[in-house]
């Protein structure tokens, strides 16, 4: 069966400190993988998506990139942290691109505080 | 732009009572709706509708699609105090799920 492994589940960073969250699933091949924002209170927001090795698509302008090294690695970045990226990070990831075939499952989330 | 809603924003009720949450949408090349149940961490997803007019029923939640009218609805009849959770309802589009800002359902034993 597939599993999503998302890590840390709690961050308190510095404003100014780099990050780097890590997302992995298993037991399946060529997932399209999510990194999802929750602010409180708040639903959803999609920020990036990857259909592929080293394919990044970014939907919003913000100071946080993603990379995909490896098929079932997805991992969030910033090089410098703002307090406006405080929030409740969710990676997911779905079998196939037109999600009506296969729906996205979520990993546990971070919560990172930047203080 | 694309948009969803959902109705009421948080609701609390008592351990048997039937709850009705709604969900309503503008996007673009609809394809479906999902509603998932987030309780603490990772949303769990619950029902996928891609048609109208077809119940979805699993126990005692059920939720059904309206494409005439762009709205769905998630019923719980019977709660129990395991369904307070917050419910997020997300329209596909394209790659993407469009997420809505959930209800938030409180059971009171």
């Amino acid at each position: 069966s597939q599993t999503i492994h998302q890590w840390p589940a709690t961050l308190v960073q510095p404003v100014g400190s780099p990050l780097s969250l890590e997302c992995t699933v298993e037991g399946t091949s060529n997932p399209n993988l999510y990194w999802y924002r929750q602010a409180a209170g708040r639903g959803l927001q999609l920020l990036f998506y990857s259909v592929g090795i080293g394919q990044i698509s970014s939907e919003v302008p913000q100071n946080l990139s993603a990379s995909r090294p490896q098929d079932r690695q997805f991992i969030l970045s910033s090089k410098k942290l703002l307090l406006s990226d405080s929030g409740f990070y969710l990676c997911a990831w779905s079998g196939d691109a037109q999600i009506t075939k296969s729906e996205a499952f979520f990993g546990q989330g971070t919560r990172l505080t930047v203080v | 732009e694309d948009k969803v809603v959902q109705s009421p924003l948080s609701l609390v009720v008592h351990e048997g009572d039937t709850v009705t949450l709604n969900c309503s949408y503008e996007v673009t090349n609809f394809r479906s709706l999902l509603w998932y149940k987030q309780e603490k961490k990772a949303p769990t997803f619950l029902f996928m509708l891609t048609s109208s007019g077809i119940e979805k029923k699993s126990g005692r939640l059920s939720s059904i699609l309206d494409k005439k009218e762009f709205f769905s609805i998630l019923n719980i009849t019977a709660t129990q105090t395991g369904d307070s959770a917050v419910y997020l309802c997300a329209v596909e589009r394209g790659y993407k799920l469009v997420f809505g800002a959930g209800t938030i359902l409180r059971v009171k034993s």
